[in-house]
């Protein structure tokens, strides 16, 4: 079974340039969840996806970060404009979803470089 | 503070030693904890699930849950240099969909 599949892996950017992260999860994972971690640091949660639906977006910075998830299966997580801070690893999860299926499964990564 | 502590390291140990990896946390309302291994430039990968206090095996490695003390442990026995990896504990309340995660501590298992 093919894990959770993030592109790119690598990106270097200028400050303020757009950039745009993709995710296809495990199939049949209703659940999808994009994290930041920086160097250093563990994982911090951006945004959780119940099929199409952000049901927690609380800590994703609104005014440059964007992300979207249609028809409920891969997803799109954006930066516009980026600035140096936002260098970090950006991971995507998935779930089954439901009690007892909560078990997180994570990509790869995206490891974001802005200069 | 930290919702989620934890001792960022690094741990060095030879190899067959006994390592102990700890957090601490705050919130009494965790009642799932977990531990995820971390390799160099991979996705953390689930290692350990338990969900209130106790303790639980699987092979070499056991996760403790000490809820009155706010307190969960990692122990891995006879450790292999192929354990070097960075460890992270992850909790959650209502639900483990939530997780809250340590810094994570990196350790190397030295041959």
């Amino acid at each position: 079974e093919a894990g959770v599949v993030q592109s790119p892996r690598y990106k270097i950017i200028e400050k303020k340039q757009p950039v745009a992260f993709w995710c296809n999860p495990i199939s049949g994972h209703n659940t999808l969840y994009w994290y930041r971690q920086n160097l250093g640091q563990g994982p911090e949660l951006l945004i959780r996806y119940e099929n199409e639906e952000a049901v927690d977006d609380s800590q994703l910075p609104k005014d440059r970060f964007s992300a979207e998830r249609l028809k409920g299966v891969d997803s799109t997580l954006k930066i516009q404009p980026a600035e140096l801070g936002d260098s970090a690893v950006y991971l995507c999860a998935s779930s089954l979803g439901g009690v007892g299926e909560e078990t997180q499964y994570f990509g790869p990564g995206t490891r974001l470089l802005v200069l | 503070q930290k919702e989620v502590e934890q001792d960022p390291g690094p741990l060095s140990v030879p190899e067959g030693a006994i390592v102990s990896l700890n957090c601490t946390y705050s919130n009494s309302a965790f009642q799932y904890f977990m531990w995820y291994r971390q390799y160099s430039r991979k996705g953390p990968e689930l290692l350990m699930y338990t969900y209130s206090s106790g303790n639980k095996e699987d092979g070499r490695f056991t996760a403790q849950v000490d809820k009155s003390s706010k307190y969960i442990s990692l122990f891995i026995r006879d450790s292999q240099p192929s354990d070097s990896a960075t460890y992270l504990c992850a909790m959650s309340g209502q639900g483990a969909q939530k997780l809250v995660f340590g810094q994570g501590t990196r350790l190397t298992i030295n041959p």
